[in-house]
C-alpha cells in the first residue's frame, strides 16, 4: 500500500466549476498536510497547508481535512485554465519524520 | 526575500560520470531536502540536511550522498551515473524540522545521463 494515494487523473473540469482533489495517507500519526500545485516542466509550488480537522480556505483554495478517515482534500472554485497543472498532496508526520508526497493528479480545466 | 536557488539548472552527463548539484536555502531556513523526480516514479525522497547533519535518508544506494554546509548551503552528489539517474533534482528548503515547517521548491536542475 502506497503511503500517500491520489487519483492520477486526468481529471477535466469546465472553466468556472469547482474541481476537487483527493488524497489518502496510511501513516496515523501524520501531522502536517500540504498542497502543491506543479505546472509542467516547472517545480511543485506550495498552495496551501493544513494540519487541524476541518476546512481552510485561502482565496479560491480549500483545504479539507479528516483524520479520522486519513483523507485530505483540495477544492478549487471557479476554476480557471490557467489551474491546469499537476497537484501533489504531501504529508509529514512528528519528529523529524520526511514529507511523503502522492504521485499527482492531473486537473484540465477547459475553456 | 530570494528563493530556493539550484545550480546548475540543466545538466549533460556520460553514463560512469560523477556530478555534484548544488542548493542555497532561502535565507534563515535550516533544513534542505532533495528530491528525485521522474515521470514514472514521481517525486522521491533522497535526503534532508539539518545543522550540517542528515537527519533522513530515503531509499536511493550509496552512490547518492549530499552534505550541508555551516550556511545551510547543501550539495548533492551522484557518483558512477546511469542512464536511469536521468531525472529532474529538487531541492527544498524550510525553517527546520518541525511537522508544520513548509518546504519551499527550487526551480531544480535537469540532468541528462547519456
Amino acid at each position: 500500500q502506497k503511503e500517500v494515494e491520489q487519483n492520477s487523473g486526468p481529471l477535466s473540469v469546465p472553466e468556472g466549476a469547482i474541481a476537487s482533489l483527493n488524497c489518502t495517507y496510511s501513516d496515523r500519526v501524520s501531522q502536517s498536510f500540504f498542497w502543491y500545485r506543479q505546472y509542467s516542466g516547472k517545480s511543485p509550488e506550495l498552495i496551501m497547508s493544513i494540519y487541524s480537522n476541518g476546512d481552510k480556505e485561502d482565496g479560491r483554495f480549500t483545504a479539507q481535512l479528516n483524520k479520522a478517515s486519513q483523507y485530505v482534500s483540495l477544492l478549487i472554485r471557479d476554476s480557471q485554465p490557467s489551474d491546469s497543472a499537476t497537484y501533489l498532496c504531501a504529508v509529514k508526520g512528528t519528529g523529524g519524520f520526511k514529507t511523503i508526497f502522492g504521485a499527482g493528479t492531473r486537473l484540465f480545466v477547459k475553456a | 526575500k530570494a528563493g530556493v536557488t539550484q545550480t546548475p539548472r540543466y545538466l549533460i552527463k556520460t553514463r560512469g560520470q560523477q556530478v555534484t548539484l548544488s542548493c542555497s536555502p532561502i535565507s534563515g531556513h535550516r533544513s534542505v531536502s532533495w528530491y528525485q523526480q521522474t515521470p514514472g516514479q514521481g517525486l522521491q525522497f533522497l535526503f534532508e540536511y539539518f545543522s550540517e547533519t542528515q537527519r533522513n535518508k530515503g531509499n536511493f544506494p550509496g552512490r547518492f550522498s549530499g552534505r550541508q554546509f555551516s550556511n545551510s548551503r547543501s550539495e548533492m552528489n551522484v557518483s558512477t551515473l546511469e542512464l536511469g539517474d536521468s531525472a529532474l533534482y529538487l531541492c527544498a528548503s524550510s525553517l527546520g524540522l518541525a511537522a508544520s515547517d513548509e518546504q519551499y521548491f527550487g526551480p531544480g536542475t535537469r540532468l541528462t545521463v547519456t
